[in-house]
């Protein structure tokens, strides 16, 4: 079946400029997972999603960063005047389980790259 | 919190030469471990994982075995192919922390013909 899928691939903003940046986890996947990946580095996790549920946004750098899942599916993290350090991969994931119910392999898109100039 | 530590890279070998990627944790909890593979444009893809202590991990010819008394995970394979160029992270999860995975810096292999 199909993958996880984000668009765009790639965003170039200027300083300043909102971004949306969206995920379609694999269907029927509850759980949907953000992540931050500056060059050279892993990612490190922004927020958490169960089903429409946020149920943890503690990785998120500033409230300029929002995220949202209104229907339990699809899912898009928003950047308000993004700034030069923005600039990353942000990669989407989703898994089938839910917290406490083990452990799930999480599956991973392709992520968007954005440069913010 | 909890943390991840990947030996400095980049890694360049031969085809065919051993190889060893090093990584230790810290952990509050029991974590489960992973380790996942990012070939040159493509997403990350999960290698293989161990949920207890003494479990042993492969896929694709790689292992590593979840060491609580080092707190390590070391990544092995015995003979590597210019395939397996890509860059490897090892990472954590905690149920305790909500399943959100913790990465490690990464680790860039290269092998050569």
């Amino acid at each position: 079946g199909a993958g996880v899928s984000q668009s765009p691939r790639y965003k170039v903003a200027k300083r300043g400029q909102d971004v949306a940046l969206r995920c379609d986890p694999i269907s029927g996947h509850v759980s949907l997972f953000w992540y931050q990946q500056a060059l050279g580095q892993g990612p490190e996790f922004l927020t958490y999603f169960q089903n429409e549920a946020q149920l943890d946004k503690s990785g998120l750098p500033s409230d300029r960063f929002f995220a949202e899942r209104p229907e339990g599916s699809v899912s898009t993290l928003k950047i308000q005047r993004t700034q030069q350090e923005d600039s990353a991969v942000y990669l989407c994931a989703s898994s089938r389980g839910v917290t406490g119910q083990g452990l799930y392999e999480q599956y991973f898109g392709p992520g968007t790259r954005l440069t913010v100039t | 919190g909890d943390s991840v530590t990947q030996m400095e890279g980049p890694v360049t070998l031969s085809e065919e030469a051993f190889l060893t990627i090093n990584c230790t944790y810290t952990a509050t909890g029991y974590p489960s471990l992973f380790w996942y593979v990012q070939y040159p444009g493509e997403g990350l893809q999960l290698l293989l994982k161990a949920t207890k202590a003494d479990d042993k991990g492969s896929n694709k010819g790689f292992e590593a075995t979840y060491r609580k008394e080092t707190t390590s995970f070391h990544l092995e394979k015995g003979s590597v192919q210019v395939s397996d160029s890509a860059v490897y992270f090892c990472a954590l999860s905690e149920e305790t922390s909500g399943s959100r995975l913790t990465f490690g810096e990464g680790t860039q292999l290269t092998v050569n013909p």
